[in-house]
């Protein structure tokens, strides 16, 4: 089974701290994708990832960064966590199409920036 | 604009009765569409999707879901609802034109409330 794994299930942090939310996946994908969760908003898609070192801009990057040094491992960096960026942020992988074409999640980080 | 909208927030149901939680989409072309289930805190665990073929999908736990193209509608259906069914519900759209990027387009989410 694909598993996606990420770096904390929980996490609280100092408005103005840079924050490092880490996913691994461990089925060689080369897709990979970080959304933010809100009630009522559903999934949002910040950045994603279709290969080593490259980055594409999803619908919502103000605030963020990414960064893809290997192709297991996708991070989300938020360069300095403010209030609004309080939210539940999923990790997603997947192969590229054709193919399977759904994506695999990880369990979640809720992050919290007080 | 390419979507996905999911008009319940929330479905209630009777334990033992059928339920249905709606999608439809808005693409150009044929969509790729999928279903996902979320538990509490725990991320999206896959249900179905509808590529091409059958219109109607068999998925995991029982879930199935109708393909109606002249609706652009592809609801979630399980004939007799369990409590532990219960969850948050997402309908997505492959994104057209993203190549092998394969990207997402999700709905808003719908609850699923099962009731003994």
């Amino acid at each position: 089974d694909v598993k996606v794994t990420q770096s904390s299930r929980y996490l609280v942090k100092r408005t103005g701290e840079k924050v490092f939310l880490e996913c691994v996946q461990d089925m060689d994908h080369e897709n990979m994708f970080w959304y933010r969760q809100d009630p009522g908003l559903g999934l949002r898609l910040i950045y994603f990832s279709y290969d080593v070192k490259m980055k594409e801009k999803g619908d919502i990057p103000e605030g963020y960064s990414v960064s893809r040094e290997k192709k297991e491992r996708f991070s989300l960096i938020l360069e300095s966590a403010s209030t609004n960026q309080t939210s539940m942020y999923l990790c997603a992988s997947s192969p590229p199409t054709p193919g399977n074409n759904e994506q695999f999640f990880g369990p979640g980080t809720r992050l919290t920036v007080l | 604009a390419q979507s996905v909208a999911q008009p319940e927030d929330q479905v209630n149901v009777a334990e033992g009765n059928p339920l249905t939680v709606k999608c439809t989409y808005s693409v150009s072309g044929n969509p790729y569409l999928f279903w996902y289930v979320q538990y509490p805190n725990r991320g999206l665990q896959f249900l179905l999707k509808y590529i091409t073929g059958d219109n109607l999908v068999k998925g995991s736990y029982g879930f199935e879901a109708e393909f109606n193209k002249s609706q652009t509608s592809f609801h979630l259906k399980k004939p007799s609802a369990l409590v532990s069914d219960s969850a948050l519900y997402f309908c997505a759209v492959r994104e057209q034109g993203s190549g092998g990027y394969n990207k997402l387009i999700f709905g808003a989410g719908t609850r699923l409330a099962v009731h003994p």
